[in-house]
């Protein structure tokens, strides 16, 4: 089974719709990401949780809310999806909070539809 | 800010070509670099990293060697296989309480047979 799962795959929603992709993982990490895909500019991050009490915006944070329920699960929620949020999100842990290498592993990515 | 500039896809080679994707990077300290690999329809994996100036990472026939002078952390194999198409990206972190990733933009690869 994958250490990072995203819900749904796919999602094909209309504006002004809310939306909420969720993210479970099964690592025992304490640190949680969400990222946007878009064709061209890589990945650019959108919050992230350091633990179930904190919550970070990251450089994209706008039009955009967070919940981390669970060490194990962290959900982005888009409150009135507008279409261009159009794009693949992903979410990702870290365990290594010592550590200088911060590596992130990722799940399996959500592609969301606007219309 | 930090930031990571990659060169711009697509790179399209035969099987068994020399792979370079240059990748240079500005930063405010001494940032932590990797190369992270994203085959189609999956999310991304660490392909490799290198901590220090002069450090060189690699994995499954890839390599990236730090080089503090020029700002880069070019990506190198020496004959690529069909296997090896996918997007790459490569991305730094800084110390500090956030270490968050900075990512280039990737680029796509296609090796042909």
């Amino acid at each position: 089974d994958a250490d990072v799962t995203q819900t749904p795959r796919n999602r094909i929603t209309k504006t002004g719709k809310r939306i909420m992709l969720e993210c479970s993982q099964t690592k025992g990490h304490d640190r949680m990401y969400w990222y946007r895909q878009d064709p061209g500019l890589g990945l650019r991050l959108i919050y992230y949780s350091f633990d179930v009490k904190d919550i970070n915006k990251g450089e994209i944070s706008d039009g955009y809310s967070v919940s981390r329920q669970a060490q194990a699960k962290f959900s982005l929620s888009l409150e009135s999806a507008i279409p261009n949020q159009t794009a693949l999100y992903f979410c990702a842990t870290s365990g290594d909070t010592s550590s200088f290498y911060n590596e992130q592993f990722f799940g399996p990515g959500t592609r969301l539809t606007v219309l | 800010g930090d930031s990571v500039t990659q060169m711009e896809g697509p790179v399209t080679l035969s099987e068994e070509a020399f792979l370079t994707i240059n990748c240079t990077y500005t930063a405010t300290g001494y940032p932590s670099l990797f190369w992270y690999v994203q085959y189609p329809g999956e999310g991304l994996q660490l392909l490799l990293k290198a901590t220090k100036a002069d450090d060189k990472g690699s994995n499954k026939g890839f390599e990236a060697t730090y080089r503090k002078e020029t700002t880069s952390f070019h990506l190198e194999k020496g004959s690529v296989q069909v296997s090896d198409s996918a997007v790459y990206f490569c991305a730094l972190t800084l110390s500090g309480s956030a270490r968050q990733l900075t990512f280039g933009s990737g680029t796509q690869l296609t090796v042909l047979p």
